[in-house]
C-alpha cells in the first residue's frame, strides 16, 4: 500500500464539527495505535496536532480530537474556526513500509 | 528549543548529484530518529526514509529505496539526504522531521528545502 486513504475535501461552516477519515489496512492502522495527524498551511511545514491516535501535543486546542476503529482513524474538529482552513494528513506506522502518510484532505471553512 | 534547520533551495540539472542537510538543535541527537518527507508541487506528503541518530540505523520507503541515501554526522547533529543522479521528477520540497518513538509522531519539522531539477 502506497498511502492511507483520506477524502480529498471536507467543508463546514464556522462553529460546526467536521470529521476526516483515514483508512488503512490490518497491516498499518488496524495493527498499531501509532496514528498521528498533521495540519499544513500553503507553503509551510506540517504541524503535529494528534499523536498516538488521540493525544494532543502541548498547545494544540482541544477542538481537535482523534479516534480509531478497526482499520480507520478519524480526526474531528469541533467548533470549526476560520484558521482551521488548511490541509490535513494522517500518518501511521506500517509493518511493511515503516510509515505511511494519508493522501491528504483539504478543509474549507465556508 | 528544538529546531531543525534545513539547507537552502537548490537548482540542479538532470544527472547531477546533491546532498541537502538538516541541522538539529535543542535535544539529544542520539535519542531520536530523523525522517525525510517529499512534497511534490501541489501534492501530498510522502515518507521517504528514517535514520536513527545513535547508530545510523536506516529504513527506506520501498518507493525511495535505491533512489536516495540517508546519512548523519553525530558530531554536528546533522542529517543528510543524498541523490547521486537527479531527474526532473525529483523536483519537490523536502522536509526533515524528528520522531522520538513509533508512537510520538513527527513532532518537529524543518521549514523544507525546495529542489528544482531542470535542464
Amino acid at each position: 500500500q502506497s498511502a492511507l486513504t483520506q477524502p480529498a475535501s471536507v467543508s463546514g461552516s464556522p462553529g460546526q464539527s467536521i470529521t476526516i477519515s483515514c483508512t488503512g489496512t490490518s497491516s498499518d492502522i488496524g495493527a498499531y495505535n501509532f496514528v498521528s495527524w498533521y495540519q499544513q498551511y500553503p507553503g509551510k511545514a506540517p504541524k503535529l496536532i494528534i499523536y498516538e491516535v488521540s493525544n494532543r501535543p502541548s498547545g494544540i486546542p482541544n477542538r481537535f480530537s482523534g479516534s480509531k476503529s478497526g482499520n480507520t482513524a478519524s480526526l474531528t474538529i469541533s467548533g470549526l474556526q476560520a484558521e482551521d482552513d488548511a490541509d490535513y494528513y494522517c500518518d501511521s506506522y506500517a509493518r511493511s513500509t515503516s510509515y505511511l502518510f494519508g493522501t491528504g484532505t483539504k478543509v474549507t471553512v465556508l | 528549543e528544538v529546531q531543525l534547520v534545513q539547507s537552502g533551495a537548490e537548482v540542479k540539472k538532470p544527472g547531477e548529484s546533491l546532498k541537502i542537510s538538516c541541522e538539529t538543535f535543542g535535544y539529544t541527537f542520539t535519542n531520536a530518529w530523523i525522517g525525510w518527507v517529499r512534497q511534490m508541487p501541489g501534492k501530498g506528503l510522502e515518507w521517504m526514509g528514517i535514520i536513527y541518530g545513535a547508530d545510523s540505523t536506516t529504513r527506506y520507503s520501498p518507493s525511495f529505496q535505491g533512489q536516495v541515501t540517508l546519512s548523519i554526522d553525530k558530531s554536528i547533529t546533522t542529517a543528510y539526504l543524498h541523490w547521486s543522479s537527479l531527474t526532473a521528477s525529483d523536483t519537490a520540497t523536502y522536509y526533515c522531521a524528528r520522531r522520538l518513538t513509533f508512537a510520538s509522531g513527527w513532532d518537529y519539522w524543518g521549514r523544507g528545502t525546495l529542489i528544482t531539477v531542470s535542464s
